[in-house]
């Protein structure tokens, strides 16, 4: 069974800091889908990045980026000299392509705070 | 605006109280779920369905009942709210599921008195 696991479940940290958030996941299948979402204290749910099983390359988006590791079953995420912006609960989730209708599993959530 | 809409977004009922969570997809999605989010467990799939006439069960389906007669509309019914009902709903909706990505509705928060 396919799950989702944040070991953080809050992280504090000083604008401009540098902020890593973990992400570890378990599926069997050798096809699959991992996400990871921004919650802003507003409640809606915001797509940051997508990425398949099959590419292992580390993605950058502005002052996010993303670490993809198959051996270690990890995809993390780096936010670069924070902002007071950055504070929202962030979600990982894994979607399974062999499931029927590719449900997303998600992670308890990391609610990171960054102070000015 | 193309997208999933979600009705009411906010409500209280009391318990024992009947309602319909309403959700609606203008994309033509073949896919589309219900999500519960409780503080600490992240968001929980309640049902499913993968097309018009299709539903099946997530991992918390007790207490709920959907059906899906068009492809646009998939509605979550609580037949007898509980206070442990009180959550906040997310609608999903994809085409392809994981291979495409999700799209969410703007959530709907229930409290159950």
């Amino acid at each position: 069974a396919q799950k989702v696991t944040q070991a953080q479940t809050e992280i504090s940290v000083v604008e401009k800091e540098d902020v890593t958030l973990d992400c570890v996941y378990e599926t069997r299948d050798t096809t699959y889908y991992l996400f990871w979402y921004k919650q802003p204290p507003s409640g809606e749910l915001v797509f940051l990045i997508r990425r398949n099983s099959f590419d292992e390359q580390n993605e950058i988006s502005g002052r996010y980026s993303w670490n993809f590791q198959k051996s270690t079953s990890s995809f993390n995420f780096t936010i670069t000299a924070s902002q007071v912006v950055d504070s929202a609960v962030y979600f990982c989730a894994l979607s399974e392509a062999g499931n029927a209708g590719n449900m997303l599993t998600f992670g308890g959530g990391t609610r990171l705070m960054v102070k000015p | 605006n193309a997208g999933v809409t979600q009705t009411p977004k906010f409500q209280v009922l009391k318990t024992g109280q009947s309602m319909t969570l309403q959700c609606a997809q203008d994309m033509n999605h073949e896919y589309m779920s219900w999500y519960r989010q409780d503080p600490g467990m992240g968001l929980r799939l309640i049902h499913y369905s993968v097309g018009a006439g299709i539903t099946d069960q997530g991992e918390v389906p007790n207490g709920y009942n959907v059906s899906r007669s068009t492809t646009e509309d998939f509605p979550l019914r609580l037949l007898s709210a509980a206070p442990s009902q009180t959550s906040v709903y997310f609608c999903a909706s994809s085409y392809l599921g994981g291979a495409t990505g999700y799209t969410f509705g703007s959530g709907t928060r229930l409290t159950v008195v």
